[in-house]
């Protein structure tokens, strides 16, 4: 069965740190990958995603990620990060099977400290 | 910005009965979703929409679940007879036709007692 691990349960940073939150998954087919943030009592918001091209995909307020296939993992980046920022995060994968349901992690609860 | 928008926030329920849980997905999707997530683990999905009828379906969604789109604006989640471990936030989200991204709405939390 498909699974999505975050390894990283809680992440705690000073602002300005830099944020690298894990993402692997077990499937060995074509994936469509995602990346998905969850602000204090709001939904979820899309950050990033993946569908092919350029493994390195930038998404909204300076966030990137990075598809590695060799090591079925969707890293997810960012150089500075803000108080702002502290969310909790979720990777997501839809292998491309027709269906649309996406698979996520446990998430990656992120608190950034003033 | 368009969004999906869910009712009610917060649903409190005794173990047996039913509920039905709300959504209004964005005006020109066309494919609906539900998840749920459990306090404390990972966002599940339950079941995938198209058509006026189920494309997909996890384990999860078993007998006691069901979805309707009763109009052209509103999707439903009816749990028939609701037990403890069905407390948990539900999420709806919709997409496109053509598009993989979901847009989610901000969840409804059920509580059985």
């Amino acid at each position: 069965a498909q699974s999505v691990s975050q390894h990283n349960h809680h992440v705690i940073l000073s602002e300005a740190a830099s944020l690298e939150l894990g993402c692997n998954y077990s499937y060995g087919g074509t994936v469509n990958l995602f990346w998905y943030v969850q602000y204090p009592g709001q939904h979820l918001q899309l950050l990033l995603k993946y569908f092919s091209g350029d493994p390195l995909v930038k998404g909204i307020k300076g966030f990137e990620a990075e598809f590695i296939k060799s090591k079925f993992s969707f890293n997810l980046r960012k150089p500075s990060v803000q108080w702002s920022d502290t969310a909790e995060y979720f990777c997501a994968v839809n292998p491309q099977t027709g269906a649309n349901n996406l698979f996520f992690g446990t998430g990656t609860r992120l608190t950034v400290i003033p | 910005e368009p969004e999906v928008t869910q009712t009610p926030s917060h649903q409190v329920t005794q173990m047996g009965q039913e509920v039905i849980l709300r959504c209004v997905p964005i005006s020109n999707h066309l494919y609906f979703y539900w998840y749920r997530q459990i306090l404390g683990q990972k966002v599940e999905f339950l079941v995938s929409f198209y058509n006026n009828e189920i494309s997909e379906k996890s384990e999860i969604f078993d007998d006691q679940f069901s979805v309707e789109r009763p109009d052209g604006s509103n999707f439903t989640l009816k749990i028939r007879s609701t037990k403890l471990e069905d407390s948990a936030m539900y999420f709806c989200a919709s997409s496109a036709t053509g598009r993989v991204e979901q847009f989610f709405g901000p969840g409804t939390r059920l509580t059985v007692l």
